[in-house]
């Protein structure tokens, strides 16, 4: 059980256009969805967390105009990167957390913005 | 807030030995503390828990032990394979609040 799942695993885009990445928890409902970004050997950066049917709360230095959020449902998430920008590469990481304390990840999403 | 701090950041063992990662936390008010292990090009994995009224707990060769009044929490592996080998991230939260990452440790094992 806990699974969750990201889409796509990989995008590449060019500068200027925008990307969905979708996270969606499959076997449980996620009253909670964070979105992470890890640059290389570093640790987890949080950029956001949703709850169902609210506006995400955004960590501070986190763009929300470029990076919409949307928790449409208890097990559907995205993340869109707009107007990307090569600086935008990353690997992003989202994790979804129902009633209790744990927090399930999603396999990430490598994202290369050219 | 939450300060979660992580030692050491490489560790390399020989097969068969064991493997302890320390983390420490600054708020009193941290109550479960979850152990992660991510693989190269994938998503964190949770591999252990405890929460704050336990002191102890094991699953096979994982286990990971809390010290409250010390704030510091630390996971032991015993018997390492080289499948063990991933960066470890160590975590702390109050439920319902976000979780707080340590640094994570690159474990080697070495066959």
């Amino acid at each position: 059980g806990a699974v969750v799942s990201q889409h796509p695993s990989w995008v590449i885009c060019k500068s200027g256009t925008s990307v969905k990445i979708e996270c969606r928890s499959l076997d449980f409902q996620a009253t909670t969805m964070f979105w992470y970004r890890q640059f290389p050997k570093q640790s987890l950066m949080l950029m956001a967390t949703s709850n169902e049917g609210s506006k995400a709360t955004y960590e501070q230095g986190v763009e929300k105009d470029k990076f919409l959020i949307n928790h449409a449902s208890l097990t559907l998430s995205t993340l869109t990167v707009t107007s990307a920008h090569p600086e935008d590469s990353s690997f992003y990481i989202c994790s979804a957390s129902g009633r209790a304390y744990e927090q399930y990840f999603g396999p990430g999403t490598r994202l290369t913005v050219t | 807030g939450e300060n979660v701090e992580q030692h050491p950041s490489t560790l390399s063992v020989q097969e068969g030995d064991s493997a302890v990662i320390k983390c420490t936390y600054s708020d009193s008010a941290s109550n479960y503390f979850p152990w992660y292990k991510q693989e190269l090009g994938k998503g964190p994995q949770l591999i252990i828990d405890i929460r704050s009224n336990v002191g102890e707990k094991k699953d096979q060769r994982i286990a990971v032990t809390l010290n409250k009044t010390a704030k510091h929490f630390s996971l032991h592996i015993t018997e390492t394979q080289p499948e063990d080998s991933a960066v470890y991230f160590c975590a702390a939260s109050i439920p319902g609040n976000q979780f707080y990452f340590g640094t994570g440790t690159s474990l080697t094992v070495i066959p």
